[in-house]
């Protein structure tokens, strides 16, 4: 296994349109967390599932957003009617179950114009 | 709330040299989890060292050791004869009973050869 991995690495986008990212966590680890993180600061939690199931969502996670886990292995982070403020990068992690140290991917930079 | 502070954006240090990373948290739980992740330049996060709260002995690892102060609820990173590859953007952050990460805003480490 080589890590998480995340596609794609960059995406530009227009205001308005839709995106979608992937994750693919470490194979055995059950939980995925999905997290934002601006320049200049620290990740800030969107969400995480446990196996299949969303267990938890922020604030920061409108109604634009929307994440799944359908198997329980990779997961997906749509974003409906993008807008410049969700610039940002999108980090994915994934740990045991019962594990502590979160594993992350290299990130999905999105760029909103 | 959680919170992770750490107070310091920028600190330098000569290669070679030691030097300390501040970071302080405020939580309500008994048990928890504290961590310093590194994030080098366009690369992704990864975990240079955890502390479980209940374990008194400071963790270490390698050149890199905290000093953890449970009552002060302090959390600080020292890293012993610095090499240029450690520069990097350090984060404190906290994990709660869900395991999610609480992060600080960062520190960028810089070393100067």
């Amino acid at each position: 296994d080589t890590g998480v991995s995340q596609d794609p690495r960059h995406k530009i986008t227009k205001r308005g349109q839709n995106v979608t990212f992937r994750c693919d966590p470490i194979s055995e680890h059950n939980r995925l967390y999905w997290y934002r993180q601006t320049l200049g600061q620290g990740p800030e939690f969107l969400t995480y599932f446990q196996n299949e199931a969303q267990l938890e969502k922020s604030r920061l996670l409108s109604d634009r957003f929307s994440a799944e886990r359908p198997k329980g292995s990779f997961s997906t982070l749509e974003i409906q009617r993008t807008e410049q403020g969700d610039s940002a990068m999108y980090l994915c992690a994934s740990s045991l179950k019962d594990g502590n140290e979160q594993f992350f991917g290299p990130g999905t930079r999105l760029t909103v114009l | 709330a959680q919170t992770v502070t750490q107070s310091q954006p920028e600190m330098s240090v000569q290669e070679a040299e030691t030097v300390t990373l501040s970071c302080t948290y405020d939580t309500s739980e008994s048990d928890y989890y504290l961590f310093w992740y590194k994030q080098p330049p366009s690369r992704q996060m990864i975990l240079v060292i955890r502390q479980e709260a209940y374990k008194q002995q400071n963790a270490t690892e390698n050149r890199f050791s905290v000093n953890f102060q449970k009552a002060a609820k302090s959390f600080s990173l020292k890293i012993s004869d610095s090499q240029l590859g450690d520069a990097a953007m350090y984060f404190c952050a906290q994990s709660d009973s869900n395991y999610q990460l609480i992060w600080g805003a960062g520190t960028k480490l810089i070393i100067k050869p």
